[in-house]
């Protein structure tokens, strides 16, 4: 198993301003991933993370607004950039080994933004 | 592009009592894996029980298990006698070749006692 700690576990943001998520996995895991929940909703995966070298993101996602970062296979960061209030979520970190197993998640970093 | 669908925005069972959860998916890839998640009011996912494709044979943990038809693809979840404790949301997720997790949009489950 893994636990994965998130920071910060909230946070009040002014419009315009930028803010940082550390994701910091207590063991090597294949993959990272940062996926974004409003309040009652589904999951919504922003990217992939992949250590080294660009994330991959889904459809409606881009590098300019969610720069994402992965040094190691246990630490990774999510930007959230040039924030409105429509970026008020729920941001969850989740790592894994892929195919089959388990991916096991934070418990998210609730923003909201002003 | 694979989906899953959740049909069923809330549920509620008395304590005590059995519910299942449905939820069906759609992909074209053969070999696959399926998930039920929970996802109390603290935030934390939690794994509920989770389903090869390639097995025929249902899965099924304690008081969890599962309703897997591929030819339907359909993979429901049944909750045998229902505790106070497992109110939560819960969230039906498939995961292809790619290893990403793709959620249904969640079922709230109200357990009254």
């Amino acid at each position: 198993s893994a636990v994965i700690s998130q920071k910060p576990s909230r946070d009040i943001c002014q419009r315009g301003t930028s803010l940082t998520i550390q994701c910091q996995v207590d063991s090597q895991v294949t993959m990272m991933f940062w996926y974004r929940q409003q309040p009652g909703q589904s999951l919504t995966l922003i990217a992939t993370a992949n250590q080294g070298s660009e994330a991959t993101y889904e459809s409606g996602f881009v590098i300019d607004k969610f720069p994402i970062s992965r040094p190691n296979l246990t630490f990774s960061t999510l930007t959230v950039s040039n924030m409105s209030p429509e970026d008020s979520s729920i941001y969850l970190c989740s790592g894994g080994q892929g195919r089959a197993g388990e991916l096991f998640f934070g418990e998210g970093s609730r923003l909201t933004v002003l | 592009a694979q989906t899953v669908t959740q049909s069923q925005p809330e549920m509620s069972v008395q304590e005590a009592e059995t519910v299942t959860l449905s939820c069906t998916y759609d992909t074209s890839e053969s070999d696959y894996y399926l998930f039920w998640y929970k996802q109390p009011p603290s935030r934390q996912m939690i794994l509920v029980i989770r389903q090869e494709a390639y097995k025929q044979q249902n899965a099924t943990e304690n008081r969890f298990s599962v309703n897997f038809q591929k030819a339907a693809k359909s993979f429901s979840l049944k909750i045998s006698d229902s505790q106070l404790g497992d109110a939560a949301m819960y969230f039906c997720a498939y995961m292809g070749n790619t290893g990403k997790l793709i959620f249904g949009q969640g079922t709230t489950l109200q357990v009254k006692p």
